[in-house]
């Protein structure tokens, strides 16, 4: 069964910081979403990883794949108030359509 | 932009009763989940639906739960005898299907939050 496992749990940093996500899976794949989740609301789309050592880049935020170590990173640069959220790595577990296993979610807390 | 529409936002049933949550898939797309959030909880798949038939199903999908598609565009989730554990936002979500191009991913609904009470 895919476990997927994200730390840390609960992130307070302040604004202008640097700071990591870190999301591990327990067995083999090739993709890899992120979703941000703002408080009550949907799951908006972040970031498809479609193969080993993918990096996407969108603002202050930057993505990256290794699936042979199946870690993925959320990478947080010069933090903002506006980037407060829960972030979610999925991992599907199959080819294809298949069903997507979230991780735990990071809760994320930018402090002014 | 095409989304992934769900009615209603918000449903407070008794337990016992039964509850449909509707979502209406992005036109093109052929792939259909639901999922479930418990408040402050992980996301949790459901069931995943293709071709009018389910094809995968979680342990938490058991005989309480049906899904259907009963026209071109709606995709149902039928709750027969709510319990209290139930509560929770029921997220709906769709997915192209082009083996060749595509990435899979899945566009989320903006969630029903059902309240058993």
């Amino acid at each position: 069964e895919l476990k997927v496992e994200q730390n840390p749990l609960f992130l307070s940093m302040q604004e202008g910081k640097n700071y990591t996500i870190y999301c591990n899976y327990s067995t083999t794949s090739d993709r890899l979403y992120w979703y941000r989740q703002d408080p009550g609301k949907s799951l908006e789309s972040l970031f498809v990883l479609l193969s080993n050592g993918a990096v996407k880049q969108e603002g202050r935020l930057m993505a990256s794949l290794d699936t042979k170590a199946r870690l993925s990173t959320l990478h947080i640069t010069a933090a903002v108030h506006d980037l407060s959220a829960t972030y979610f790595c999925a991992v599907p577990s199959n080819f294809g359509n298949e069903k997507l296993t979230f991780g735990t979610g990071t809760r994320l807390t930018i402090i002014p | 932009e095409p989304e992934v529409t769900q009615t209603p936002s918000h449903q407070v049933t008794q337990m016992g009763q039964e509850v449909i949550l509707r979502c209406v898939p992005i036109s093109n797309h052929l792939y259909f989940y639901w999922y479930r959030q418990i408040l402050g909880q992980k996301v949790e798949f459901l069931v995943s639906f293709y071709n009018n038939e389910i094809s995968e199903k979680s342990e938490i999908f058991d005989d309480q739960f049906s899904v259907e598609r009963p026209d071109g565009s709606n995709f149902t989730l039928k709750i027969r005898s709510t319990k209290l554990e139930d509560s929770a936002m029921y997220f709906c979500a769709s997915s192209e299907t082009v083996y060749w191009t595509s990435t899979y991913e899945q566009y989320f609904g903006p969630g029903t939050r059902l309240t058993v009470t």
